[in-house]
């Protein structure tokens, strides 16, 4: 079965530093993955997807995320935080060939001025 | 491009009401439209799968009779909570997803709506 963790409940970084969050994740098959930010009682902004190709994958409002197959990790990574990043993340997989997202159990990132 | 609409944002009634709570896609067709559950600071749950003129596919431990999910057409899927108690207090967020794209499914991601706040008091 498709599963997703992310091992961190929190995170906090001072405004200007990297960030990142972490992700794993298990799969029977090729991984399609997915990295969603919640704004407070607000719904799911889609960040960025991998499905093929390039490692490195490039989203939306600065962020990435590195695909790793052999540690079979998806971290998501800013090279330089705002405090407006302050959010809740979730990462995903979508399992297959149902389509359902499977999420993990959510990141709370903290930054500071 | 591809936002998903819910409405009402917030509801409160007494237990014992019906609530229904909708799903709609402003700017694409979504073949297939997801209900999930979720409590504070926690992730989502599934509760369904609903795609467009079938009935819905529930989750393990959903009760059917109790979440009523109608996806009638392209652009709309309907949750309703019926007869509802505090317990189903929570916040339900749809979401909204194209479906098979030239025969491949694994490349759109879910568009999600803002959710919905349910007090039952």
């Amino acid at each position: 079965a498709q599963s997703v963790a992310q091992p961190e409940d929190q995170v906090n970084v001072a405004e200007g530093n990297p960030l990142t969050v972490k992700c794993t994740y298990s799969v029977s098959g090729n991984p399609y993955l997915f990295w969603y930010v919640q704004y407070p009682n607000r719904g799911l902004q889609f960040l960025l997807k991998y499905i093929t190709g390039d490692n490195l994958v490039k989203g939306s409002y600065g962020f990435e995320a590195e695909f790793n197959k052999s540690q079979t990790s998806f971290h998501l990574k800013k090279p330089s935080a705002l405090v407006s990043d302050s959010a809740l993340y979730f990462c995903a997989v979508r399992d297959m060939p149902g389509g359902k997202l499977i999420f993990g159990q959510g990141t709370e990132l903290s930054v500071k001025p | 491009g591809a936002v998903v609409s819910q409405h009402p944002s917030w509801v409160i009634c007494k237990s014992g009401t019906s609530v229904k709570i909708e799903c709609r896609s402003l700017d694409f067709q979504a073949t297939t439209m997801f209900w999930y559950r979720q409590f504070p600071k926690q992730s989502l749950m599934l509760m369904a799968t609903s795609n467009e003129g079938s009935k819905a596919t529930y989750e393990q431990g959903v009760e059917k009779d109790k979440f009523l999910i109608n996806h009638a057409s392209l652009t709309l899927s309907t949750l309703t909570v019926t007869s509802a108690h505090p317990e189903d207090s929570s916040f339900y967020i749809c979401s909204a997803s194209v479906g098979w794209t030239g025969g491949f499914w694994g490349n759109q991601p879910q568009h999600f709506g803002d959710g919905t706040r349910l007090s039952i008091l």
